[in-house]
């Protein structure tokens, strides 16, 4: 139990495309889902959290207009990198949790995002 | 499909005690095997694996793989309250062009009574 489907799991596009890579959990509701970036040396920054049916809340220097974050359900979470340039290139990762006081997260694959 | 396992799930040690954390994986086009910290904001970084038998060690933490076997163990010695958290191991799988896959294990709930 507890799947965390990320998709796609690999994306290629041109330099001002937007982007949607989505979120799911399969088998629970997740009152929250947040959004990372992995960067070369596997450290993960937190991009954002995403609580269902209200505004996401950005950590400090994330750009919001740039990185929409949108958690219409509470099974799907979506991050749209809007007019991705290369820099945006990366590995972006959600989790989800179930809510509760373990604070455990479930994982999704991952998303490799290159901006040509 | 690619799995990773950790055992146990929880664990509740006494201060200054030795604990060994388990992660076991079964993944097609292994790359690295990473072990995160999990605590405020985004899992914390510990280790990268990626040969079998060479010892990672970072203050009281330290890791090793084991590729024949597919797993790897995280050790921590001296346990402090500050230890407590969830503990994940992931592993990098790849097809070629990087990194591509990320599977995370459910993580081992550590707590560390004082």
């Amino acid at each position: 139990g507890a799947v965390v489907s990320q998709h796609p799991s690999r994306v290629i596009c041109k330099s001002g495309t937007s982007v949607k890579i989505e979120c799911r959990s399969l088998d629970f509701q997740a009152t929250t889902m947040f959004w990372y970036r992995q960067f070369p040396k596997k450290s993960l920054m937190l991009m954002a959290t995403s609580n269902e049916g209200s505004k996401a809340t950005y950590e400090q220097g994330v750009e919001k207009d740039k990185f929409l974050i949108n958690h219409a359900s509470l099974t799907l979470s979506t991050l749209t990198v809007t007019s991705a340039h290369p820099e945006d290139s990366s590995f972006y990762i959600c989790s989800a949790s179930r809510g509760g006081s373990t604070g455990e997260l479930f994982f999704g694959e991952g998303s490799r995002l290159t901006v040509l | 499909e690619d799995k990773v396992v950790q055992s146990p799930l929880s664990l509740v040690v006494h201060e200054g005690d030795t604990v060994t954390l388990n992660c076991s994986y079964e993944v097609t086009n292994f790359r690295s095997l990473l072990w995160y910290k999990q605590e405020k904001k985004a899992p914390t970084f510990l280790f990268m694996l990626t040969s079998s038998g060479i010892e990672k060690k970072s203050g009281r933490l330290s890791s090793i793989l084991d590729k024949k076997e597919l797993f790897s163990i995280l050790n921590i010695t001296a346990t402090q309250t500050g230890d407590s958290a969830i503990y994940l191991c992931a592993v990098e799988s790849y097809s070629g062009g990087g990194a591509d896959g990320l599977t995370f294990g459910k993580g081992t709930h550590l707590i560390i009574q004082p």
